[in-house]
């Protein structure tokens, strides 16, 4: 299996302009999660789905940032209008089962650059 | 608050040596805790999980253990090489919940 894959792995846009994130995770997957890195705050969560359904998106920081899976296969995090103060490294991971007990596999990430 | 604190950012040794990480947590009661580690422009890859009733959890050269009294958590990579050099993210989650939560994680640079 080639893991869970991200593009674009990076991102430079002005402010004001619409980023769309994209992830294709883990065939059999089931659980697909959302994460944003920054030196500041960590690995934060932003939203997770089971089987294709947002289950918790309390992590969204504001209605700028949307994130849809319309299917198994695909998943996007979209940022409009983007800030500078949304740069970051956002992650997509997804894991086989849901529960703590199951470990998450990480994507490579897209560094995104708001100037 | 809660709070998951990674002992230090950056964490020097001499190659051959045990590192020592660690994870201390506050407010959360956590079932699992999760370690993982992150090469620079990589995702974090999984290393090891360890449950609350279980004290210890061994793989090759890396020991976990697990102390819900202390509310804490020892990561040791023994013999380490500069290969290991990375940074190192403890997990864990709240009860009841299905996604983890990180540390900010500490910097292992073994020195040759």
């Amino acid at each position: 299996d080639a893991g869970v894959i991200q593009s674009p792995r990076h991102e430079v846009t002005e402010m004001g302009q619409e980023v769309t994130l994209r992830c294709k995770p883990i065939s059999g997957h089931d659980y697909l999660f959302w994460y944003r890195q920054t030196m500041m705050r960590g690995l934060e969560l932003l939203i997770y789905f089971n089987n294709n359904v947002p289950i918790d998106d309390s992590g969204m920081p504001e209605d700028r940032f949307s994130a849809k899976m319309p299917n198994a296969s695909f998943s996007t995090l979209k940022i409009q209008p983007s800030e500078p103060r949304d740069s970051a490294v956002y992650f997509c991971a997804s894991s086989r089962t849901g529960g703590a007990q199951e470990k998450l596999f990480f994507g490579s990430g897209t560094q995104l650059s708001v100037l | 608050s809660q709070k998951i604190e990674q002992n230090s950012e950056a964490l020097n040794i001499q190659e051959g040596k045990t590192a020592t990480l660690t994870c201390n947590y506050t407010n959360y009661s956590p079932a699992y805790l999760q370690w993982y580690r992150q090469d620079p422009g990589r995702g974090p890859v999984f290393l090891l999980l360890i449950r609350e009733n279980e004290k210890e959890k061994r793989k090759e050269r890396l020991k976990v253990t697990f102390d819900t009294t202390l509310k804490q958590s020892l990561f040791h990579i023994t013999a380490s090489q500069p290969a290991d050099s990375a940074t190192y993210l403890c997990a864990l989650d709240q009860t009841g919940a299905n996604n983890l939560f990180f540390g900010t994680g500490t910097r292992l640079t073994v020195i040759p």
